[in-house]
């Protein structure tokens, strides 16, 4: 049984920097074709991607967001991490992960977690 | 990056009744296509992928179809569990992108 759960820490400031964690269970990403992605979704709007890393620590940013994010891992311990730097009010969303799965060569998000909502206000 | 365009942004159907949502991207994606449903207060499930295969567990009046630019979501009779949001998504290049998403809603 594939699960995920993102943690976070709720509120911070403009300029700080947003650290999520996402523990996993059901798979690991020392496993070939495994990979962990991060979206986040503003409340009332859409989906945005924002990072990939992969069992092979090859990684994947969302260019919009310039050099802002680090995606790592930490196979042993089955969990993925997004650092998010100079927060303003537009990061305020909720943040999930998923695990990006592989049929027929075909890249998904097929298990999410149930989001974490992370507030950037001074 | 890859625009998707989705529509309509809202939908309103009656129980039983067959509907489509449509996805159109701005460029050729070659089937990476996936389609997500979203209900209030929780994390989008995958419904489809690879434009036209059910993800398991998925109900059968759920499918995909399409090509090139364009695919499209049917739902071949509303159930009242289908209300929600849906999301389409492309996976062909990076950045993956989504679109806007519609709101489905029964009668």
């Amino acid at each position: 049984q594939v699960t995920l759960k993102e943690s976070g820490p709720g509120i911070l400031q403009p300029s700080q920097t947003l650290s999520l964690t996402c523990t996993f269970s059901g798979f690991s990403l020392s496993t070939y074709g495994m990979g962990v992605g991060w979206i986040r979704q503003p409340s009332g709007k859409g989906l945005e991607w924002l990072a990939n890393i992969w069992w092979d620590d090859d990684k994947y940013y969302n260019p919009s967001l310039k050099n802002r994010l680090t995606i790592s891992k930490d196979t042993s311990n089955n969990q993925a991490f997004l650092k998010i730097t100079n927060v303003d009010t537009a990061d305020t969303a909720t943040y999930y992960c998923a695990r990006i799965g592989t049929i027929a060569a075909i890249l998904l998000f097929d298990y999410w977690g149930q989001g974490v909502m992370v507030t950037v206000s001074s | 990056d890859i625009q998707m365009t989705q529509s309509p942004a809202s939908l309103s159907a009656s129980l039983g009744e067959t509907i489509s949502i449509e996805c159109l991207a701005s460029e050729g994606i070659s089937s990476y296509l996936a389609w997500y449903q979203q209900k209030p207060g929780k994390s989008p499930q995958l419904l489809i992928y690879g434009a036209n295969s059910l993800q398991a567990g998925v109900p059968s009046r759920f499918s995909g179809s399409g090509s090139g630019t364009q695919y499209s979501l049917k739902i071949s009779s509303m159930q009242p569990e289908d209300e929600g949001d849906y999301f389409c998504q492309q996976s062909y290049k990076f950045p993956y992108t989504f679109g806007a998403g519609t709101k489905l809603e029964l009668k």
